[in-house]
């Protein structure tokens, strides 16, 4: 059974770098799939970051493209996620999920982690 | 950039059968996926692929893809089914990228 497990600083203030690591049990990282990290603002919807491959390929969302460094250590079997010059903005619910591969392209998020609340403020 | 249009709240009685919708430009040529997200809870895929289903969860859930419109059936309601559900496709452009729907609230009245 996989099992995603966010981690990281629960405080983080404006203007710097937002880190998260997503550990993954119950699968490889190395054996296939995409990877990927999607916020939550407090009361509000999903918001996809970026995914990455076990061999380091990634996408991220074009809005998020220039703050985003996706990650993948697949000898720890884990994956990462800095965000830059954060602001208030940034507030949300931080989850990491495994996506599923169709038609060669990354698709569906499925399973996910529990999720992490990081809090932007000075 | 390519949008997901959902309806922010659906109504229902227990026992009778809910439909969400997910609008979108030609939605009917990608893939769809669905999401249910209970409060305070991670999202749960429901419905992959338009219509298939993860294991584990109930037949009630379906789902259809056509033309411009995506939608999520859930036949006997429950009070269980509560919820937020979020419809997903991926938007192969030149700029590849996943985009999710605004999200719907499903009221069992």
């Amino acid at each position: 059974q996989v099992q995603l497990q966010e981690s990281g600083p629960g405080l983080v203030k404006p203007s710097e770098t937002l880190s998260l690591t997503c550990a993954v049990s119950g699968y490889s990282i190395s054996s296939g799939y995409y990877w990927g990290w999607i916020r939550q603002p407090p009361g509000k919807g999903l918001e996809w970051i970026g995914s990455i491959y076990h061999s380091g390929s990634t996408y991220y969302n074009p809005s998020l493209k220039s703050r985003v460094t996706i990650s993948v250590d697949t000898s720890k079997n884990q994956f990462s996620l800095k965000l830059s010059s954060v602001t208030a903005a940034d507030t949300a619910v931080y989850y990491c999920a495994r996506q599923g591969l169709g038609g060669g392209s990354p698709n569906w998020f499925d399973p996910w982690g529990q999720g992490t609340l990081v809090t932007v403020s000075s | 950039s390519y949008v997901l249009t959902q309806p922010p709240s659906v109504s229902v009685a227990p026992g009778k059968t809910a439909r969400i919708t997910c609008g979108g430009n030609n939605i009917g040529s990608k893939s769809v996926h669905w999401y249910q997200q209970k409060p305070g809870q991670a999202p749960v895929l429901v419905i992959y692929y338009d219509s298939d289903r993860p294991s584990g969860i109930p037949e009630r859930f379906s789902g259809s893809n056509s033309g411009n419109t995506a939608t999520l059936t859930i036949s006997r309601v429950e009070a269980g089914d509560e919820a937020d559900y979020y419809c997903q496709v991926w938007d192969s452009s030149s700029d590849p990228h996943v985009v999710f729907g605004g999200g719907t609230k499903l009221t069992v009245l």
